[in-house]
């Protein structure tokens, strides 16, 4: 068990609507990362935030936002959705930016339909 | 994009050796990482290399040449329950901030 839970485990959204997605992280863990993973692929990062504050930012568009809270929980905002969104969206969390270690969550599975 | 570069299938027998390779383009590399994913699971760490040479824990181990952009995971005396996938994670510097790209991930098929 990693401690790091994410919710819904799994989503059905219509193309051109926003998605939501929540993660919690370990305790004592101040550092929190995305990733979409498709099916058959590595995770591909998104953004990282720490201390509430985005500290890196992969090859997405602006429409993939996130956001991360006091507690160090993190938001992954998606809008606009597109097809190609559907994928598995993963949280990782880490003691620290730049932390050797970090702990997945188990994933949101989207579809986009 | 920085290209993570690792076979995608391998199968081997129960009690054997296997490498699963990675490569990757050497500018702005901060780190190396190996994961673990078992089918529909999340990730697991598996070892870190950010130094020349071989980082071993238990059965498995990890190797890095920076000056070739190279790194190997060897799993000894494997078990059917080694059978996932593996993913090779590079980080970059990029920008003031660390970036990291993970390879398409390599499946092991563990067989009797």
């Amino acid at each position: 068990e990693t401690g790091v839970t994410q919710s819904p485990t799994h989503l059905i959204k219509t193309r051109g609507q926003q998605v939501t997605l929540r993660c919690s992280s370990q305790s004592g863990h101040n550092t929190v990362s995305w990733y979409q993973q498709a099916l058959g692929q590595g995770p591909q990062f998104i953004f990282q935030y720490y201390r509430e504050e985005e500290n890196g930012r992969g090859n997405f568009p602006p429409r993939f936002s996130g956001l991360q809270f006091p507690n160090y929980s993190s938001e992954l905002n998606v809008n606009a959705l597109e097809l190609d969104d559907s994928a598995l969206y993963l949280c990782a969390s880490s003691l620290k930016t730049g932390a050797v270690e970090a702990f997945f969550g188990q994933g949101t599975r989207l579809t986009v339909v | 994009g920085q290209n993570i570069d690792q076979p995608t299938e391998m199968t081997a027998t129960e009690g054997a050796i296997v490498q699963i390779n990675c490569t990757y383009q050497t500018s702005g590399f901060n780190g190396l990482f190996w994961y673990q994913q078992h089918a529909g699971e999340a990730p697991t760490f598996l070892s870190y290399n950010v130094l020349d040479g071989l980082e071993e824990k238990g059965r498995f181990s990890s190797f890095l040449s920076r000056s070739k952009g190279y790194s190997y995971l060897l799993l000894k005396e494997l078990q059917m329950k080694d059978s996932a996938s593996y993913l090779c994670a590079v980080r970059f510097a990029s920008g003031g901030s660390y970036i990291p790209t993970f390879g398409r991930g390599t499946s092991l098929i563990v067989h009797p």
